[in-house]
């Protein structure tokens, strides 16, 4: 069964500008979340879509938006980039696990770097 | 205020031995708590998870304690093997709001060295 796949795996902007990063869950998964990890607040959690609805979201500002296809297939959006935009963002695909939480898997992440 | 604390941010362990990775929690309503093992430029791998209404789980070389009371959890690795090299994190969520389980809450990570 293929993992989560996220694209691109890197990617340098500039202040100001905005960017899409795109997540592919594994096989059967209809949920995905996304996750922004810097070294300073370790991981934390942006959203998360259910069946093409946003389920829950974290405390991050509008300039960060998302959506998922019928196809659970889901994107990201930050618009107006700010430096500390620079970040691993990391997506994950959710199956219920055998004691019935959610388990995540995640994806290998989209580094991007704001110059 | 961080509600999933890992208060080591590292720790050195001689191969063989037992690793014991610790994690509180502050948040009451969490009642699923998973370890995730990353490696550098790699996006967190799932390890072991444990539920509230358990308070210990065992998959091969790893076992997760939960001790409710305390709000607490460790990770315990034995034997520490030198693959086991890289950064841990502790993560819980509970049901909120919307209908679904909240995002997971992570630690800061700790990073284990396995020492030959």
């Amino acid at each position: 069964k293929a993992g989560v796949t996220q694209t691109p795996r890197y990617l340098i902007k500039t202040r100001g500008q905005q960017v899409t990063l795109s997540c592919s869950p594994i096989s059967g998964h209809r949920s995905v979340s996304w996750y922004q990890q810097t070294p300073g607040q370790g991981l934390q959690f942006l959203f998360e879509y259910f069946s093409e609805t946003q389920r829950n979201k974290g405390n991050f500002p509008g300039r960060f938006s998302g959506r998922q296809f019928s196809n659970s297939r889901s994107e990201m959006n930050v618009s107006t980039l700010e430096l500390g935009d620079s970040a691993l963002y990391l997506c994950a695909s959710t199956t219920i696990s055998r004691q019935g939480g959610d388990e995540q898997f995640f994806g290998p992440g989209t580094r991007l770097t704001v110059l | 205020d961080q509600q999933v604390k890992q208060n080591s941010p590292s720790l050195s362990v001689q191969e063989g031995r037992i690793s014991i990775l610790n994690c509180d929690y502050t948040n009451s309503m969490f009642d699923y708590f998973l370890w995730y093992k990353k490696y550098p430029a790699e996006g967190p791998t799932f390890l072991i998870s444990i539920s509230s209404i358990k308070d210990k789980n065992e998959d091969g070389r790893f076992t997760v304690f939960l001790n409710k009371s305390a709000k607490h959890l460790s990770l315990h690795i034995v034997p520490s093997q030198p693959g086991d090299s890289a950064v841990y994190f502790c993560a819980a969520s509970g049901w909120g709001s919307g209908g679904g389980a909240d995002g997971l809450t992570f630690g800061k990570g700790t990073h284990l060295i396995i020492q030959p």
